[in-house]
C-alpha cells in the first residue's frame, strides 16, 4: 500500500506568516491528493482537491501544488481562524490513505 | 443542501457487532460513492471503508477487512456499515462521508457530524 508521510507534525507561525505544509507518497500518485482542515472539536472540512484546485468557499491564501510524489499545502499569510490540524489524502486507489496530519499554532 | 446523519453508536463490548447507519438527503444518493472515515481519541484520520454509486464494488483497508462490511439502501438513502468483532482499537468517531463522484476513488466533499463507538467491557 502507498504510504503518506506528512511534513512537519506540527508548527508555531506568527499571524502573516507563510506556511507550507508537505506531503510525500511513497509511489507516484499522479494529482489524486486532497487537503482537509480540521478545527479542534470540528468535522473535517475539505479545501484542496486534485493537487491544486481549491474547493468553492476556501480563502484564496490556502493553495496546493505538487503531484507524482510529493504535494504542498500553502498558506499565504496565516490568520488566527486557520488554526487547526491538516491532512493530506491520496484517492487513486484504494486504500484512501491520510497522512499523519500537521498541527498548525500562532506563536 | 447536502446532509449527512449518523446513528447507531454506543458502547459495545470486544468481540461484538454493531451496526452504523447514514440518513443521506440533499442530493441524488444513488449517483454517489460514500465512505465511512473514523478518528480515535486524539489521533488522525483513517479511511475504513468506501462504496460505488451501483453498490458493486467495496473496498477496505487490511486493518478492518474481513470484520466491517459497507453497505447502501438507495431507496432508504441510507449507507451502512456492519462492524464486527469488534476490538478496543476500533472505538473513535465514525463519519459517514460523501465522495465527490460516482465511484469510491473520489475524495470526500462532504462530512456527517459523527458517531461515537466505544468498545470496552
Amino acid at each position: 500500500d502507498i504510504q503518506m508521510t506528512q511534513s512537519p507534525s506540527s508548527l508555531s507561525a506568527s499571524v502573516g506568516d507563510r506556511v507550507t505544509i508537505t506531503c510525500r507518497a511513497s509511489q507516484g500518485l499522479s494529482y489524486y491528493v486532497a487537503w482537509y482542515q480540521q478545527k479542534s472539536g470540528k468535522v473535517p472540512n475539505l479545501l484542496i482537491y486534485a493537487a491544486s484546485t481549491l474547493q468553492s468557499g476556501v480563502p484564496s491564501r490556502f493553495s496546493g501544488s505538487g503531484s507524482g510524489t510529493d504535494f504542498t499545502l500553502t498558506i499565504s499569510s496565516l490568520q488566527p481562524e486557520d488554526v487547526a490540524t491538516y491532512y493530506c489524502q491520496k484517492y487513486n486507489s484504494a486504500p484512501l490513505t491520510f497522512g499523519g496530519g500537521t498541527k498548525v499554532e500562532i506563536k | 443542501q447536502v446532509q449527512l446523519v449518523e446513528s447507531g453508536g454506543g458502547v459495545v463490548q470486544p468481540g461484538r457487532s454493531l451496526r452504523l447507519s447514514c440518513a443521506a438527503s440533499g442530493f441524488a444518493f444513488s449517483n454517489y460513492g460514500m465512505h465511512w472515515v473514523r478518528q480515535a481519541p486524539g489521533k488522525g484520520l483513517e479511511w475504513v471503508a468506501g462504496i460505488w454509486y451501483d453498490g458493486l464494488n467495496k473496498y477496505y483497508p487490511d486493518s478492518v477487512k474481513g470484520r466491517f462490511t459497507i453497505s447502501r439502501d438507495d431507496s432508504k438513502n441510507t449507507l451502512y456499515l456492519q462492524m464486527n468483532s469488534l476490538r478496543a482499537e476500533d472505538t473513535a468517531v465514525y463519519y459517514c462521508t460523501r465522495a465527490s463522484g460516482n465511484s469510491g476513488f473520489y475524495y470526500s466533499d462532504y462530512w456527517g457530524q459523527g458517531t461515537l463507538v466505544t468498545v470496552s467491557s
